[in-house]
């Protein structure tokens, strides 16, 4: 399975944009990349995913490399509310169609004020 | 809109004790169902997941058991608790067939004594 690389942990002054990285060097060209967060004591949320192509939405833009290698995931402007653990995630197709996350340890995020 | 309930929030238990949890999806049919582990300060490890009543596919050996007994119902099952059972508990669910985000629900931290 392929697996992803994130640093642990990263801080961000509020109101600057935050880039968090992933290496992927082992994903296979039908591996969708998924970016999941999770604030203390409660379930991952949803950010965003992509395939190859950049990809933006209310929360976040996600920037994929031509090889599809390694992603950065884009906060524009980080608040308070933004710190958490962000997960990168490869989202394993498997032959019966349902489809399994491989969590890491992901990144968590400190927001200074 | 769908949601997801876990119940209880939080449960502690003696080693060697039984363990049961419940999770139910509601305003969706048919849904992949998973259950996730969380030990203190690591990241999501997938324990189960499920595409159908019945159908329980196992992702680690371990101490746990699932069952769908109904369509939007799993639960997660121990006969015997160990000291290393302890963690967070996530439930999640995605549509069948969906190409991207699995929704989880708030968890249950299960503290082994």
């Amino acid at each position: 399975d392929a697996k992803t690389t994130q640093p642990n942990s990263m801080e961000s002054n509020e109101e600057e944009p935050v880039h968090l990285p992933c290496n992927h060097s082992t994903i296979s060209g039908t591996d969708y990349i998924h970016w999941y967060r999770q604030l203390p004591s409660q379930g991952p949320e949803y950010v965003i995913h992509g395939l190859t192509s950049n990809v933006n939405n209310r929360m976040a833009s996600l920037a994929i490399a031509e090889d599809r290698k390694s992603s950065t995931l884009i906060l524009h402007r980080a608040t308070l509310r933004d710190a958490a653990v962000y997960y990168c995630i490869l989202r394993d197709v498997r032959t019966s169609g349902t489809y399994k996350y491989i969590f890491g340890t992901g990144t968590r995020l400190k927001v200074l004020a | 809109s769908q949601t997801i309930h876990q119940w209880p929030a939080t449960l502690v238990q003696p080693v060697g004790s039984p363990l049961s949890l419940e999770c139910t999806v509601e305003g969706t049919s048919n849904p992949n169902l998973y259950w996730y582990r969380q030990a203190a300060g690591r990241g999501l490890q997938l324990l189960f997941y499920s595409v159908g009543i019945g159908q329980i596919s196992s992702e680690v050996p371990q101490n746990l058991s699932a069952s769908r007994p109904q369509d939007r119902q799993f639960i997660l099952s121990s006969k015997k608790l160990l000291l290393s059972d302890s963690g967070f508990y996530l439930c999640a669910w995605s549509p069948q067939g969906a190409r991207d985000e699995q929704y989880f629900g708030p968890g249950t931290r299960l503290t082994v004594t």
